[in-house]
């Protein structure tokens, strides 16, 4: 199994400002993804982020507003942009174990926005 | 586009039951079906993972199933104890194992 370690665990942001998150995966993995969970609901997929090229983003999802990095196999970033209450949520980084694909997730980032 | 859902949305029982979750996807072109726990404001603890050619998988007080063909998994719990209160996640993998598509959810209260 993969250890992720998150960062950081919990923010309370104004709105108008950004949120870097980031995601540091104990082993080199080739797709890391990133999720978001809104109050209540379940997970949804946000973006798939490859080494070497730009990430691939889910419908609804844009990289003006969650741009991502991707910069080698054990780490990324995501950047919740421009943000507003609407985007309070928990932002969750996972990663998929290469030979049977079974997920792995970090301890989620939990973000306020007042 | 594929779609999961879980029933029931909440549950609470008595410690000691038995318990079944329930999990159905409407595009059977599945790579793998995760279960996962989820503890409040916490990540995601895998529980149990299937691969779409197999039939059910276990650990410990832990059996899930999957009948691919009729887009349907279960999560059995033995002997339910009061710190398996937690969320349980269904997720599927699609063919092109490109993540994870969620269900809502089960939250599960175990009563001592």
């Amino acid at each position: 199994s993969a250890v992720i370690s998150q960062k950081p665990s919990r923010d309370i942001c104004q709105r108008g400002t950004s949120l870097t998150i980031q995601c540091q995966v104990d082993s080199q993995v080739t797709m890391m993804f990133w999720y978001r969970q809104q109050p209540g609901q379940s997970l949804t997929l946000i973006a798939t982020a490859n080494q070497g090229s730009e990430a691939t983003y889910e419908s609804g999802f844009v990289i003006d507003k969650f741009p991502i990095s991707r910069p080698n196999l054990t780490f990324s970033t995501l950047t919740v942009s421009n943000m507003s209450p609407e985007d309070s949520s928990i932002y969750l980084c996972s990663v998929e174990d290469i030979r049977q694909f079974e997920a792995f997730f970090g301890q989620g980032t939990r973000l306020t926005v007042v | 586009k594929q779609e999961v859902t879980q029933i029931p949305a909440a549950l609470s029982v008595p410690e000691g039951e038995n318990l079944v979750l329930n999990c159905s996807f409407t595009d059977s072109a599945i790579y793998n079906l995760q279960w996962f726990r989820q503890d409040p404001g916490k990540g995601l603890t895998s529980l149990l993972l299937i691969q779409s050619s197999q039939r059910e998988q276990t650990s410990g007080r832990l059996n899930a199933s999957l009948d691919k063909s009729s887009g349907r998994s279960t999560l059995y719990i033995a002997a339910s104890q009061p710190g398996d209160s937690a969320t349980y996640l269904c997720a599927v993998l699609g063919g092109g194992a490109d993540g994870l598509t969620f269900g809502k959810g089960t939250h599960l209260i175990i009563q001592p």
